[in-house]
């Protein structure tokens, strides 16, 4: 069975502060991952796609990847409190795959 | 990315009727998904519409229970039919984005609330 995890949480972190956000994933040959926010109510918005190991920044986001390890984490510096939403961890699996597989997600509390 | 409409938002309907879900795109697309998300859970894909043949359907959804119609690349249609309390959902269309990688962008998902 192929599998996404992520810690449901919530994850409470003070406003200025870094979020870290984590997922393991169990198929060692995926090859794409992405990172949802989806604020309540809404749909999910992707912010982050990640397909090679190490970092990859964009604004206050950094996705990092360690296939070796199969974890994918996402980290938000300066959280704000409009941060506040859950963050869904997405990740093609290999074998000719073309639909992602969805974690969970973990909810992110930014408190002033 | 494209953008995709959803009608309608949210439903209440009464256990036992129907209901079709729109999803229209501003743009041909390669693929397009349903989702549903359960409360709490994370998103478990339905089908896939095919454009001008049969959907093809994930392990526990058949057609009878989720008919899917896809005519043309810009629109497809997600009927719930015979509703019970336990299809009370966010319905969500999605699709790729128009390289046809394998990005997905969502609708803005229906609330459907089965009584």
């Amino acid at each position: 069975q192929k599998e996404v995890e992520q810690n449901s949480g919530p994850l409470s972190v003070p406003e200025g502060a870094i979020a870290s956000l984590n997922c393991t994933y169990s198929d060692r040959g995926s090859q794409s991952f992405f990172w949802y926010r989806q604020y309540s109510g809404k749909s999910p918005e992707l912010i982050m796609s990640i397909y090679s190991n190490g970092d990859k920044e964009d604004g206050r986001f950094t996705a990092q990847l360690n296939k070796a390890s199969q974890y994918v984490s996402l980290l938000i510096r300066d959280s704000q409190p409009s941060d506040s939403a859950t963050y869904l961890c997405a990740v093609l699996f290999g074998g000719g795959s073309y639909i992602p597989t969805f974690g969970r997600g973990t909810s992110l509390i930014v408190h002033p | 990315s494209a953008v995709i409409s959803q009608k309608p938002s949210r439903d209440i309907c009464q256990r036992g009727t129907s209901l079709t879900i729109q999803c229209q795109v501003d743009s041909q697309v390669t693929m397009m998904f349903w989702y549903r998300q359960q409360p709490g859970q994370s998103l478990t894909l339905i089908a896939t519409a095919n454009q001008g043949s049969e959907a093809t359907y994930e392990s526990g959804f058949v057609i009878d229970k989720f008919p899917i119609s896809r005519p043309n690349l810009t629109f497809s249609t997600l009927t719930v039919s015979n509703m019970s309390p336990e299809d009370s959902s966010i319905y969500l269309c999605s699709v790729t984005d128009r390289e046809g990688t394998i990005k997905l962008f969502f609708g803005s998902g229906t609330q459907l609330s089965v009584l």
